[in-house]
């Protein structure tokens, strides 16, 4: 069954560095999501991605937040300073039809910001 | 008030009870209505989606929605060990935008 995957399964890193967490999506899927939750709390969109653009982006995708799809597979959320309050779960999802009805999600990246 | 309020639990049962998973909403502009399970520490799984009012089955679980309430429910018949997850719903407006719009989670836990 094809799945969303996403790399590293955890990263620690400190506050103020750049973090690239990666995604390889379902491969006919054409839209592309990022979704973070943090420990004990709701799970919130972050942006989504299509055609090799934002499509939509919540407050929380500052401009400390970037994503891209370098090569065709990958997918990635950078953030450029992180800080304490980034640590979260961060979920990459995928879907083929633009409402994310059947979006699959991965299995997530645990950040943890010291 | 919330968009979308589920309530965390948690919710212990004996195994092969039927277990009633509930979230309410405000913005009667909600269409779609899903159903996720996610174990812990693990991503978001789909279970089933429906659209609109009604109902919807797949093997043990049932989706319910009832549009004039604002409440949705999920069945699950059977109960198993295994069945033990946070159950997330979701919902989204298409008129005005994609976004999933999420329930806190309820921690359900079948006892043996």
């Amino acid at each position: 069954e094809p799945e969303v995957t996403q790399t590293p399964s955890h990263q620690v890193t400190q506050m103020g560095q750049e973090v690239i967490l990666r995604c390889v999506p379902i491969s006919n899927h054409l839209y592309f999501y990022w979704y973070r939750q943090i420990l004990g709390q709701k799970v919130e969109f972050l942006v989504s991605f299509y055609n090799n653009e934002i499509s939509e982006k919540s407050e929380i995708f500052d401009d400390q937040f970037s994503v891209e799809r370098p090569d065709g597979s990958n997918f990635t959320l950078k953030i450029r300073s992180t800080k304490l309050e980034d640590s979260a779960m961060y979920f990459c999802a995928s879907s083929e039809a633009v409402a994310a009805t059947e979006a699959f999600f991965g299995q997530g990246t645990r950040l943890t910001v010291v | 008030q919330k968009e979308v309020e589920q309530d965390p639990g948690p919710l212990s049962v004996p195994e092969g009870a039927i277990v009633s998973l509930n979230c309410t909403y405000s913005n009667s502009a909600f269409q779609y209505f899903m159903w996720y399970r996610q174990y812990s520490r693990k991503g978001p799984e789909l279970l089933m989606y429906t659209y609109s009012s009604g109902n919807k089955e797949d093997g043990r679980f049932t989706a319910q929605v009832d549009k004039s309430s604002k409440y949705i429910s999920l069945f699950i018949r059977d109960s198993q060990p295994s069945d033990s997850a946070t159950y997330l719903c979701a919902m989204i407006n298409m008129d005005s935008n994609y976004q999933l719009i999420w329930g806190a989670g309820t921690k359900l836990i079948i006892k043996p």
